[in-house]
């Protein structure tokens, strides 16, 4: 099982330029979230979602946006990128809230000049 | 808003010596995880714990959630190097389980 795969794993961007972080995991979990790690911080919830076809807001879901069509694909968008952005991001995974943990990837750190 | 504090944010110990960091939620929750990071890693899930004054033990890491299930703590006894690395703990806020509430963390320097 290769679990929750994060690619890229680095981007430097130009302010005002788009990219898609993407996501997939193979363990058939039904929730998917995106956190955001600024440098000795903790984790900031930015999107998650329940299940294909649903999702919802976290702390900081300004600037970015996200889709599920599938159980294992939740890509997450950031537009008009700035750099406030600047950070490392972190899909997960989980069977549910209340059973087990989250699986996490590898993390995308993401540079915006 | 809910929030997941933890104390103390940093803690630097000799190696030998044991480690403790504590974690408290505004919030009754429905369970409590932990997860280690590594420096320059990611999250590692360790345990989750769900009974109100539950203790569970790996190795030399005891568990503690708390009588009221709003608080928590994890004790490292007799800490090595490879434990270095942020301790955070992480909460379902009891009626909202859809998504984990993380704790602000606790960042573990072992010296040699």
């Amino acid at each position: 099982n290769a679990g929750v795969t994060q690619t890229p794993k680095f981007r430097i961007l130009k302010i005002g330029q788009s990219m898609t972080l993407q996501c997939t995991q193979d363990m058939n979990h039904n929730y998917m979230y995106w956190y955001r790690q600024d440098p000795g911080m903790g984790l900031k919830l930015i999107y998650y979602s329940v299940g294909a076809g649903i999702t919802d807001k976290g702390e900081v879901p300004n600037g970015y946006n996200v889709s599920r069509s599938t159980t294992e694909d939740f890509p997450l968008r950031l537009e008009l990128a700035a750099p406030s952005q600047t950070s490392v991001y972190f899909c997960a995974s989980s069977f549910s809230t209340g059973i087990g943990g989250y699986t996490f990837g590898s993390g995308t750190r993401l540079t915006v000049v | 808003g809910q929030q997941v504090m933890q104390i103390p944010q940093y803690q630097h110990v000799q190696e030998g010596e044991d480690f403790t960091t504590y974690c408290n939620s505004s919030t009754t929750l429905s369970n409590i995880q932990w997860y280690k990071q590594r420096p320059g890693g990611h999250p590692v899930f360790l345990i989750q714990l769900v009974k109100s004054g539950e203790v569970k033990k790996q190795k030399r890491l005891t568990f503690q959630f708390g009588e009221a299930k709003k608080n928590s703590s994890l004790h490292i006894t007799a800490t090595q190097t490879t434990d270095v690395g942020t301790y955070f703990c992480a909460g379902t806020p009891l009626g909202n389980t859809d998504k984990l509430i993380f704790g602000t963390g606790t960042r573990l320097q072992v010296f040699p």
